[in-house]
């Protein structure tokens, strides 16, 4: 089955500077890939997703960029601000059909004002 | 007008108990999904489940079972809870091959 890699379990930056959050995967069949973000006892939220038809999408400040061959996705957060600050899951799946997601370990991000 | 709704939010009970945890969405979603949340934060695949078909998560005890009276509910049952079972449970849905909501996830605690 599909297992998802992701780092760094920690990430901790200064307001306003950029956090990066990388993901490799190993199923060559996934197609879909979201990114989740879950604040402290809140349900995961997504926040952007990417299909394997395109390499880099953006969302204002958030963006994330897909690597097929090498099998790794990242997400990039510019100008971050303390309301960044929260666990980042990354995600893959054969989105298609009824397929569940397998979520990387995810990525606890604080953004230091 | 939630999107995916859970009920209780908060479930305290006894080793050895059968409880079940109640999942409804109103998006009109054909998929609906259980994922187990560890202390740890990681998020693992239970269950998928449409009309037509349920994958299970081979990690998955047998104590527990999903229940669908309709599309638009799933929920799940546990037999005879044990203390590893303590986690915070999220229900999902989506519409094949989209994007899959959650729901705001029910903290179990079995003592």
């Amino acid at each position: 089955g599909e297992n998802v890699e992701q780092h760094p379990s920690t990430l901790s930056v200064q307001e306003g500077d950029s956090a990066v959050i990388k993901c490799t995967y190993s199923d060559s069949a996934s197609n879909y890939f979201p990114w989740y973000k879950q604040e402290l006892g809140k349900r995961p939220q997504l926040i952007i997703d990417i299909r394997s038809n395109v390499g880099e999408k953006k969302d204002q400040r958030i963006a994330v960029t897909l690597n097929k061959t090498a099998k790794h996705f990242s997400l990039h957060i510019t100008e971050t601000q303390p309301e960044d600050s929260a666990v980042y899951f990354c995600a893959a799946s054969i989105g298609t059909g009824r397929r569940a997601l397998t979520f990387g370990s995810g990525t606890r991000l604080q953004v230091q004002p | 007008d939630t999107a995916v709704s859970q009920t209780p939010k908060y479930l305290v009970t006894q080793m050895g108990n059968d409880k079940s945890i109640k999942c409804e969405q109103n998006l009109g979603h054909d998929t609906m999904y259980w994922y187990k949340q560890d202390s740890k934060k990681f998020l693992k695949i239970m269950f998928s489940y449409n009309n037509k078909e349920l994958i299970i998560n081979e990690t998955v005890p047998n104590r527990f079972s999903p229940k669908s009276p309709d599309k638009a509910h799933l929920n799940l049952h546990i037999n005879s809870l044990e203390l590893g079972d303590s986690a915070v449970y999220f229900c999902a849905s989506s519409q094949e091959g989209q994007m899959q909501f959650f729901g705001p996830g029910t903290r179990l605690t079995v003592l």
